[in-house]
């Protein structure tokens, strides 16, 4: 079956960087698009941005522009997100989820990023 | 990008039937999508592309849809139905929303 194991959790101090990885297995990574989505305490979901299965084509969300990469490596059917400049406000749990009957079929179990000084 | 609304919360009694609508000019044109999501887990698709229930969701959550608005409804709710409940949908540049989510309570 499908599954996504994402690291575990950070804490970082403010102005530091994070690395999220999300490893997979059980469906044709090299075939389908990676999305992340972060969940702060107590709130929503919110969409950060997705990667093509080739890389070729990346789409992040405006407000994480500039401060976001993704990037995935397909010999080990691996994912990779990393928030620049971290501030209090993105402590959060982050998932990758893959697409299947919606953008969103498949999700990681997440990873909580807690940026504290 | 567009928004979704939702409302916060809602409320009923085991057995009833619950409806959440979830708001948006890009509905229309652009598939929805609902998720359940309990404390402390990652969301789970219980309707695809406004009608779809995916194997293995349960039959009383179906999905509906009528102008800007789509609804999820769960008919003969349970106590396991607790849980958030967010709609999602794409503008047409393949930008994702996420509606804020609705609480459904069983009482």
């Amino acid at each position: 079956q499908v599954q996504l194991v994402q690291s575990g959790a950070e804490v970082k101090k403010p102005g530091a960087s994070v690395t999220v990885s999300c490893e997979t297995s059980g469906y044709a990574f090299t075939s389908s698009d990676i999305n992340w989505v972060r969940q702060a305490p107590g709130q929503g979901l919110e969409w950060m941005g997705w990667m093509s299965p080739d890389s070729d084509n990346r789409g992040y969300a405006q407000k994480f522009q500039g401060r976001v990469s993704m990037t995935r490596n397909n010999s080990i059917s691996t994912a990779y997100m990393e928030l620049r400049s971290l501030t209090a406000e993105d402590t959060a749990v982050y998932f990758c989820a893959t697409p299947g009957d919606s953008p969103f079929d498949h999700w990681g179990q997440g990873t909580l990023v807690t940026v504290s000084s | 990008s567009f928004e979704l609304t939702q409302p916060p919360s809602v409320s009923v009694s085991p057995g009833q039937t619950a409806g959440i609508t979830c708001s948006g000019d890009a509905l229309p044109k652009q598939y929805a999508y609902w998720y359940q999501q309990k404390p402390g887990q990652a969301p789970v698709l219980v309707i695809y592309k406004d009608t779809e229930r995916p194997s293995g969701i349960p039959e009383r959550f179906s999905g509906s849809t009528s102008g800007t608005t789509v609804t999820l409804t769960i008919s003969g709710v349970q106590a396991e139905d607790e849980a958030d409940y967010y709609c999602q949908s794409a503008d047409s540049s393949g930008t994702y929303v996420f509606g804020a989510g609705t609480k459904v309570t069983v009482l």
